[in-house]
């Protein structure tokens, strides 16, 4: 079965600074990966997926995200934040021929002035 | 125009109760599912459905039944509430065939508190 760690329960940047969250997958074959966002009180935005092809994907909101599958990871990237980007994300992964996601616990975004 | 939307918002009710949560998206989807996220903010999947026709459906205790009376809508259930079954509860839509089907559009949630 699949399986999504993201090993950091809560993060804090400034604005204007560079933003990278953590996504490990664990997997038989390579998975389909994706990441979103949960506002607070909101339902979750598919910022970004990946499914094939390049490793290097690019999102909404001025997101990044890369696939290594050496190290089984699939981290969200971002240049400079901005305050709006406060939210909590969650990396998910998702096997071929099944659309049943696997969440990760989520990673918390802090942004301070 | 809200693409997947829930009602109640808040839902508060004592130990026992039956209560239903509401599920409707206008996005032509038709695949839609229902995820429970708990105090932790683990998301897990309990239900899909496929042009009311359950597909996928995670070990949830039967006192939650979902319900689609057509493609658009899919509610959910919940008999005898117990305290455990606090938490914010997310419907979701996706197409159908292809990666797109794995683009899921979630709703604002339901959050329900049993007491």
């Amino acid at each position: 079965a699949q399986s999504v760690t993201q090993p950091d329960i809560h993060i804090t940047v400034s604005e204007g600074a560079s933003l990278e969250l953590r996504c490990n997958y664990s997997y038989g074959a390579t998975p389909y990966l994706f990441w979103y966002v949960q506002s607070p009180g909101q339902g979750l935005q598919l910022l970004l997926k990946y499914f094939s092809g390049d490793t290097l994907v690019q999102g909404i909101k001025g997101f990044e995200a890369e696939f290594k599958r050496s190290q089984s990871s699939f981290n969200l990237r971002k240049p400079s934040v901005h305050w709006s980007d406060a939210a909590e994300y969650f990396c998910a992964v998702g096997p071929f021929g099944n659309e049943k996601l696997t969440f990760g616990t989520g990673t918390r975004l802090t942004i301070i002035p | 125009d809200t693409a997947v939307s829930q009602t109640p918002k808040y839902l508060v009710t004592q130990m026992g109760n039956d209560k239903s949560i509401k599920c409707e998206q206008n996005l032509g989807h038709d695949t839609m599912y229902w995820y429970k996220q708990d105090s932790k903010k683990f998301l897990k999947i309990m239900f899909s459905y496929n042009n009311k026709e359950l597909i996928i459906n995670e070990t949830v205790p039967n006192r939650f039944s979902p319900k689609s009376p057509d493609k658009a809508h899919l509610n959910l259930h919940i008999n005898s509430l117990e305290l455990g079954d606090s938490a914010v509860y997310f419907c979701a839509s996706s197409p159908t065939g292809g990666v797109s089907s794995y683009e899921q559009y979630f709703g604002p949630g339901t959050r329900l508190t049993v007491t």
